[in-house]
């Protein structure tokens, strides 16, 4: 069945740093969709990509969707405090529409 | 968007009971999931709540253990049945489709069950 791997599980990051997360899939992804999540809290979307190669921006963080649509990743530039919590990818294939596998996560701490 | 309610936002239960999670939408929505999450982990689909039918259910899940109603387009319930140690979960309904189409998942607070 599909998979979807996230990597790092964890990151620490010095305030003012940028870092990356990257997702992969094993299969082919119609879209994928990113979510923060704070501690104690609960996802919250952020992004979908729906086509091959495609990137967006929102302030200071980046997506992008590869050319293959088996992975993405998510670049946040100039860390900040606020950007604490876990930030999961979710892929969606042709045929479970609908229905998004979430990868593991990556747990952001930032040191002021 | 859709702001979505969840009830109760925490439950303690016994073991060998049942307890039904309620998932309120304040907009009509296309699709509506429930997942459970362990804390610190990701999250697990359920399944998916048809309106109007049978829930669809993930490998590792049965109805006859996780029973879903889905009576209309804005409400969701999902019981979970002869509680376990191990059905200790933050439970979370979400709904995507806002005027039919598949671009946003919200997610309600989530229910912290504890089951001793």
């Amino acid at each position: 069945g599909q998979q979807v791997m996230q990597i790092p599980q964890y990151q620490h990051v010095q305030e003012g740093e940028d870092f990356t997360t990257y997702c992969n899939s094993s299969t082919t992804l119609s879209n994928i969709q990113w979510y923060k999540q704070r501690p104690g809290g609960h996802p919250v979307f952020l992004i979908q990509l729906v086509k091959s190669g495609e990137v967006k921006k929102q302030k200071r963080l980046t997506f992008q969707f590869g050319e293959a649509k088996k992975n993405s990743s998510l670049h946040i530039t100039a860390t900040q405090t606020t950007d604490v919590g876990t930030y999961f990818c979710a892929g969606m294939t042709t045929d479970s529409w609908g229905k998004f596998q979430f990868g593991a996560g990556t747990q952001v701490v930032v040191t002021p | 968007s859709a702001v979505i309610s969840q009830k109760p936002s925490r439950d303690i239960c016994q073991r060998g009971t049942s307890l039904t999670i309620q998932c309120q939408v304040d907009s009509q929505v296309t699709m509506m999931f429930w997942y459970r999450q362990q804390p610190g982990q990701s999250l697990t689909l359920i399944a998916t709540a048809n309106q109007g039918s049978e829930a669809t259910y993930e490998s590792g899940f049965v109805i006859d253990k996780f029973p879903i109603s889905r009576p209309n387009l804005t409400f969701s319930t999902l019981t979970v049945s002869n509680m376990s140690p191990e059905d200790s979960s933050i439970y979370l309904c979400s709904a995507a489709g806002l005027a039919g189409g598949l671009d946003t998942q919200y997610f309600g607070p989530g229910t912290r069950l504890t089951v001793l």
